[in-house]
């Protein structure tokens, strides 16, 4: 079965830590996306992988990095993490030139 | 730049009556437009997408057609069920690979 998958589902961290999120797909998808769902706002994207070691900034980066060193594992870096990045985040994979996502079950992050 | 808006955040009604959420949306381009289902607790899920020929795309019982005078693509659904409750997203690609989301539109269908 296709798909794509994040781990954990559920962390709670304390302000000034660090917070790594791992997203795994199992489609040889070129492209992986890390994207903050966060309500009223819907989902905002946070960097774009396009392939192994090509990484791209989203619109709202800053606070975050990525990691992609096999093209089936994206991992999105929350070096200090600070309150205001609570949210739930979803990774996302395609194949190169389609914008059919296949969404992760999402991690919900609490930071205190 | 390119935005998507959805003006409803909240749409409430009853099993069996009709489902129109609102979609507009600005590109310079001729995107392609969709809108993306996340039921409670799970993964936004793909529902439908535009065409390039004007067919109007069509799954679940759902049905969108893209207007490109009107710059909208609204999401239609003939008779409401109570398992259609869930969020629902708008979103285009600006042929850029990067999917730009509306703010979403939560639909929940009452008994």
């Amino acid at each position: 079965d296709m798909k794509v998958t994040q781990m954990p589902r559920y962390l709670i961290k304390r302000m000034g830590e660090n917070v790594l999120l791992e997203c795994g797909q199992d489609m040889s998808h070129e492209t992986m996306y890390w994207y903050r769902q966060d309500p009223g706002l819907g989902l905002q994207l946070i960097y774009i992988s396009y392939d192994v070691d090509s990484n791209s900034e989203g619109d709202i980066p800053k606070g975050y990095r990525v990691s992609r060193k096999k093209r089936e594992h994206f991992s999105l870096i929350l070096d200090s993490a600070k309150t205001n990045q609570t949210s739930v985040y979803f990774c996302a994979s395609s194949l190169v030139g389609n914008s059919d996502y296949t969404f992760g079950s999402g991690t919900r992050l609490l930071v205190i | 730049g390119d935005s998507v808006t959805q003006t409803e955040g909240l749409v409430t009604l009853t099993e069996g009556l009709p489902v129109m959420l609102n979609c507009t949306y600005q590109s310079t381009y001729s995107p392609f437009l969709f809108w993306y289902v996340q039921h409670l607790n799970e993964a936004p899920k793909l529902l439908l997408k535009s065409f390039t020929d004007n067919k109007r795309p069509e799954h679940q019982g759902f049905h969108a057609t893209l207007h490109k005078s009107s710059s909208s693509f609204h999401l239609q659904k003939s008779s409401a069920q109570l398992s259609d409750s869930a969020l629902y997203y708008c979103a285009l690609d600006p042929n850029t690979n990067k999917v730009v989301f509306g703010t979403g539109t939560r639909l929940q269908v009452l008994p």
